[in-house]
């Protein structure tokens, strides 16, 4: 079953423009992951962030994680109609050594030139 | 790309036939993973190796399917007497993963195997 929810489902902006979209997981979290996937394609890894740090920056990207409320956000800025994609959020539980990855439903981006 | 191969990348077979997939891991990676994912949904987790050992299942995971990684290489999954509802993409992941260091096991992902089931 899918850990938690993503907001939006879908998101729909401008070139240039800064999308923002958010992560709420369930349980204890290890660390937080983002991934993108181009449509009916492998999944690409963008950016990792552990449960003790609160912020994290990739290039375009900036992460957020606030475990208190068991929340994430990926912010991309400047974005390209390259970055047009579906967004899943996958968490690492905090268990021993497993790794499994639980995704979120993730959110579909669409940039417009 | 990201080095990890899968095998075939589309198969259509008619329900009640068994199918094979194979995934190859990058290569210094122990730890392999499969996916599935159905359309709008995010993937969700089918089972793991380390190395040849297959440490976990999910109970998605019904007793039609079965997953191999001999050797702790290359690894297959199985499917017998498909049902429509097998249909999805399966995903495979590897992962270097180092004892104490579980917050850097990245997952690298393939570009899966769309199976339809007739």
């Amino acid at each position: 079953s899918q850990q938690g929810e993503e907001d939006p489902q879908a998101l729909s902006i401008q070139e240039g423009e800064n999308a923002t979209m958010n992560c709420s997981y369930k349980t204890s979290i290890n660390n937080l992951q983002w991934y993108r996937q181009n449509s009916g394609r492998g999944l690409v890894h963008l950016i990792l962030i552990r449960s003790n740090e609160r912020e994290k920056h990739s290039g375009r990207l900036r992460v957020t994680l606030d475990t208190s409320k068991k929340s994430s956000s990926l912010l991309i800025t400047a974005s390209r109609a390259a970055d047009t994609a579906s967004y899943f959020c996958a968490t690492a539980p905090n268990t021993g050594t497993a790794s499994k990855l639980t995704f979120g439903t993730g959110t579909r981006l669409q940039v417009t030139l | 790309d990201t080095g990890v191969s899968q095998d075939p990348r589309h198969k259509i077979t008619k329900r009640g036939q068994n199918v094979t997939f194979r995934c190859d891991p990058i290569s210094e990676h122990n730890r392999l993973y499969w996916y599935r994912q159905t359309l709008g949904q995010g993937p969700e987790f089918l089972t793991y190796f380390q190395n040849e050992a297959q440490l976990e299942k999910s109970r998605l995971l019904s007793d039609r399917f079965s997953a191999e990684r001999p050797k702790g290489s290359f690894s297959t999954l199985e499917i017998q007497r498909t049902e429509q509802g097998d249909s999805a993409m399966y995903l495979c992941a590897s992962s270097l993963f180092r004892r104490g260091l579980t917050s850097t096991d990245t997952q690298y992902f393939g570009p899966g195997t769309r199976l339809t089931v007739l």
